[in-house]
This record gives structure tokens, C-alpha cells and sequence, in this order.
């Protein structure tokens, strides 16, 4: 699987934006973009994905770079509940190496001020 | 609630005895995933099952553990003679049928494992 490289952390202020980089040089064209968070003491949870075009849903934003090399996680305002480790995460659209597990790099650790 | 459940949620154990742990997908889920986190880490694939079926096992799962899908719905796994080095959350996440490359997993809220 390509590899993701992501900041160790960042720091937000309470109901600012907050973009979170990713790089994936190595993507290719059958990758899809995953982003999942794991608040403290929770399991992973789902959080958007995208393949070449710019997804919104109810949580976040997904900006994917033209040349796909690069990827933004955009929370619109950060609440405190947000604070969590974010894990940008590529997966084939089709290769079923292991009913396409997920490989997690370290993530950023979002950390939100008051 | 319908989301994937674990059991149980804390564990400590002294080092050498047995410990099982039990997974519930989500029902209409026939994939079912296991995973392994150390503190300040991702979590780290184990193995996974498609059905009652295992169909892959990552080289982290030494010969001390077994994993089982009786039925092809909840899990178990077992580690046997644990290591103070087993200390660790163990996550089990499950997903539908389908490409896996688009279809999000929904984790549980994980298992953490304390050997004494």
C-alpha cells in the first residue's frame, strides 16, 4: 500500500477551521482517500473519503489535490469534541489484499483550545 | 444499539495465564477485522475473517493467538501464555460485502488488555 505522511500534531482554537495535510506521493490512480479519527479512549471512527473530487458530508471536508499527491481534512469549526488522532489512510478500489484492512500510519493528534 | 460491541472492555491479567476476548459485528456485517494498538500508535491489522472463514493473518499473530468466527458471526480471540508485551487494545471492526476499497469499518470500542 502507498504510504501517507501526516504532521505528528497541530493546534486549533475552539470554533476556528481547522485543515489537516496528508501527503501520498506515492497514490495511485485506484486509491481511494479514507480519513478516520479515534477520540481518546474510543475505537477509529469513520470519517469522509474521496477518490479525485473535493466530498463534503456532515463532519468534514475533503479537499484532494488535482495531482492526487496530497490531501486536506477541513473541519469548518473545531469544537472541543473534535480533539482526537486523525489518520489519513489509503485503500485499492479493488485489491483485496485482506478484505482491504486498514494500515495506519501514526496520525495528528488534533489538539482544540477553548 | 447496533454498532460493534466488545467484551470485555478491561482485561488485567497476570503474565502466562490465558485470556479470551469476544467481538459482536454488526449484524448484517460479514467482514469481520481484529486489530492490535499500542499506546501512542496506530492500531496494527491481526487478522481477518470473511464469514466463518479466516482468510488472512498478519506475522504479528504469533502462534499464541487464535482467533474464531463460529457461524460467521461473533468473534473470539485467545491469547494463550500472555507476555507482558500483549499489553495492548485490541480492536474488532466489521464491514458489508462489497469492494473494501470504498466501504468504511466500523470499530468497536476495543478491548484493553493489561499483563501484569
Amino acid at each position: 500500500d502507498a504510504k501517507t505522511t501526516q504532521p505528528n500534531s497541530m493546534e486549533s482554537n475552539e470554533e476556528e477551521p481547522v485543515h489537516l495535510p496528508c501527503n501520498h506521493s506515492t497514490i495511485s490512480g485506484t486509491d481511494y482517500i479514507h480519513w478516520y479519527r479515534q477520540l481518546p479512549s474510543q475505537g477509529p471512527e469513520y470519517v469522509i473519503h474521496g477518490l479525485t473530487s473535493n466530498v463534503n458530508n456532515r463532519m468534514a471536508s475533503l479537499a484532494i489535490a488535482e495531482d492526487r499527491k496530497s490531501s486536506t481534512l477541513i473541519l469548518h469549526r473545531a469544537t472541543l469534541r473534535d480533539a482526537a488522532v486523525y489518520y489519513c489512510i489509503l485503500r485499492d478500489r479493488f485489491y483485496n489484499n485482506a478484505g482491504n484492512m486498514l494500515t495506519f500510519g501514526g496520525g495528528t493528534r488534533l489538539m482544540v483550545k477553548p | 444499539d447496533t454498532g460493534v460491541s466488545q467484551d470485555p472492555r478491561h482485561k488485567i491479567t497476570k503474565r502466562g495465564q490465558n485470556v479470551t476476548f469476544r467481538c459482536d459485528p454488526i449484524s448484517e456485517h460479514n467482514r469481520l477485522y481484529w486489530y492490535r494498538q499500542t499506546l501512542g500508535q496506530g492500531p496494527e491489522f491481526l487478522t481477518y475473517f470473511q464469514n466463518e472463514a479466516q482468510l488472512e493473518k498478519s506475522r504479528l499473530l504469533s502462534d499464541r493467538f487464535s482467533a474464531e468466527r463460529p457461524k460467521g458471526s461473533f468473534s473470539t480471540l485467545e491469547i494463550q501464555r500472555t507476555e507482558q508485551g500483549d499489553s495492548a487494545m485490541y480492536l474488532c471492526a466489521s464491514r458489508g460485502p462489497g469492494a473494501g476499497g470504498e466501504n468504511e469499518q466500523f470499530f468497536g470500542p476495543g478491548t484493553r488488555l493489561t499483563v501484569l
